[in-house]
């Protein structure tokens, strides 16, 4: 399988536990995206990175929250003194992001997502 | 920042009828507008997308048409089946942030 794939798929911790999530992308893909999603609501976006830097980070997110690329590769995302509010789908995402000049946005492939619960 | 609003939030169709969905944005400075669809259960996947040069695109029985002037975007399902059964989501990039912004997403029922 080539598409993008997250480790692991359900995740149930209690509140204040930390958790670490991975993503792996497809592999010659140079932007990698985590968004969080909760019921009857779109992708909120988390963080992005180009290749092995972090370039984005959403104002909104925690500093409890984390997240690597360490050689470019695949991701982790770690959650650390989990609340309940953190209950949600985490999913990632990975694109190829092309030219210099003028950069171009290109379509996302979505993983199929860590389900994290949080008692 | 940029924000994406979708109407309506439910829809339901008699299978052959057609479907139209509308994506509303703020950033002026967007140029990139994708739809996605996520069945129950599963990962969005991109079905269309659009750029900021473009007013139209088809794709079978799939139609994304962009207004600039009015910042929307409408996503047409024509001859509509069971399986467009899902969750329709659009997003505009946000150039600034070199990122996307999504909509909370539209329910799309087809009625057998």
């Amino acid at each position: 399988d080539t598409g993008v794939s997250q480790d692991p798929r359900h995740k149930i911790t209690k509140r204040g536990q930390n958790v670490t999530f991975r993503c792996d992308p497809i592999s010659e893909h140079n932007r990698l995206y985590w968004y969080r999603q909760t019921l009857g609501q779109g992708p909120e976006f988390l963080t992005y990175f180009q290749n092995e830097a972090q370039l984005e980070k959403s104002r909104l997110l925690s500093d409890r929250f984390s997240a690597e690329r360490p050689k470019g590769s695949f991701s982790t995302l770690e959650i650390q003194r989990t609340e309940q509010g953190d209950s949600a789908m985490y999913l990632c995402a990975s694109s190829f992001r092309t030219g210099r000049v003028e950069p171009k946005m290109n379509e996302q492939f979505f993983g199929p997502g860590t389900r994290l619960t949080v008692l | 920042g940029e924000n994406v609003e979708q109407h309506p939030s439910t829809l339901s169709v008699q299978e052959g009828d057609s479907a139209v969905i509308k994506c509303t944005y703020s950033d002026s400075a967007s140029n990139y507008f994708p739809w996605y669809k996520q069945e129950l259960g599963k990962r969005p996947q991109l079905i269309i997308d659009i750029r900021s040069n473009v007013g139209e695109k088809k794709d079978q029985r799939i139609a994304v048409t962009l207004n600039k002037t009015a910042k929307h975007f409408s996503l047409h399902i024509t001859e509509t089946q069971p399986e467009d059964s899902a969750v329709y989501f659009c997003a505009a990039s946000i150039p600034r942030e070199d990122r996307l912004a999504f909509g909370k997403g539209n329910q799309v029922v087809v009625i057998p």
